[in-house]
């Protein structure tokens, strides 16, 4: 079975910009959440999404935005980039919402 | 609070030996998960060993186990007979389960060097 997809794996961006992250899950997996990871403040939850509904939600600003297709692809969706968002964003699924979750590869932003 | 503390930010360990990495977790919740994740400099997470908080037995997988202390909140991870291939980030992650949120909360890592 293949594993998390994620596209792109890189990206570099001008402060100001909007960017779209991409994840597929693994087949047969209906929950995706996303995290983000930088040095300083480590692994964050972004969102979770199931069934095209967004579940959960971490403490970010409203600029960072999801969203789940009918196939389990998710998006996500980062507006009037900051310096600050300058991470490696990844994306998790898992079968249910109770599952263990498996990650993709991430997408390694820079914003300059 | 931290939910999750991971007090060593780097271990090194000589192959073949064993290694215990830390963790340990704060929750009032009274179920929960514990997991381990392996992060090369690749970037990509990849998912060792999980502990539910109702499991009487540490869990193992292959050359992992979880040494799960309920009472003193802590799962350390026990990597034996280690392999240059080991060399990596470790993240000990939670989730509270009673929320229904599948979001997990993860420690500062521990980068683990295999030393030949």
């Amino acid at each position: 079975k293949a594993g998390v997809t994620q596209t792109p794996r890189y990206l570099i961006k001008t402060r100001g910009q909007q960017v779209t992250l991409s994840c597929s899950p693994i087949s047969g997996h209906r929950s995706v959440s996303w995290y983000q990871q930088t040095p300083g403040q480590g692994l964050q939850f972004l969102f979770e999404y199931f069934s095209e509904t967004q579940r959960n939600k971490g403490n970010f600003p409203g600029r960072f935005s999801g969203r789940q297709f009918s196939n389990s692809r998710s998006e996500m969706n980062v507006s009037t980039l900051e310096l600050g968002d300058s991470a490696l964003y990844l994306c998790a699924s898992s079968p249910t919402t109770r599952d263990t979750q498996y990650f993709g590869p991430g997408t390694r932003l820079t914003v300059l | 609070a931290q939910k999750i503390t991971q007090t060593q930010p780097g271990m090194f360990v000589q192959e073949k030996e064993a290694v215990t990495l830390d963790c340990t977790y704060d929750t009032s919740d009274p179920s929960y998960g514990l997991f381990w994740y392996k992060q090369p400099s690749s970037g990509e997470m990849i998912f060792l060993i999980y502990q539910g908080s109702y499991d009487q037995q540490n869990a193992t997988e292959g050359r992992y186990s979880l040494n799960f202390q309920k009472a003193r909140k802590s799962a350390n991870l026990v990597i034996s007979a280690s392999q240059l291939g080991d060399s990596a980030m470790y993240f000990c992650a939670m989730r509270e389960e009673q929320t229904g949120a599948n979001n997990l909360f993860f420690g500062t890592g521990t980068r683990l060097t295999v030393i030949p």
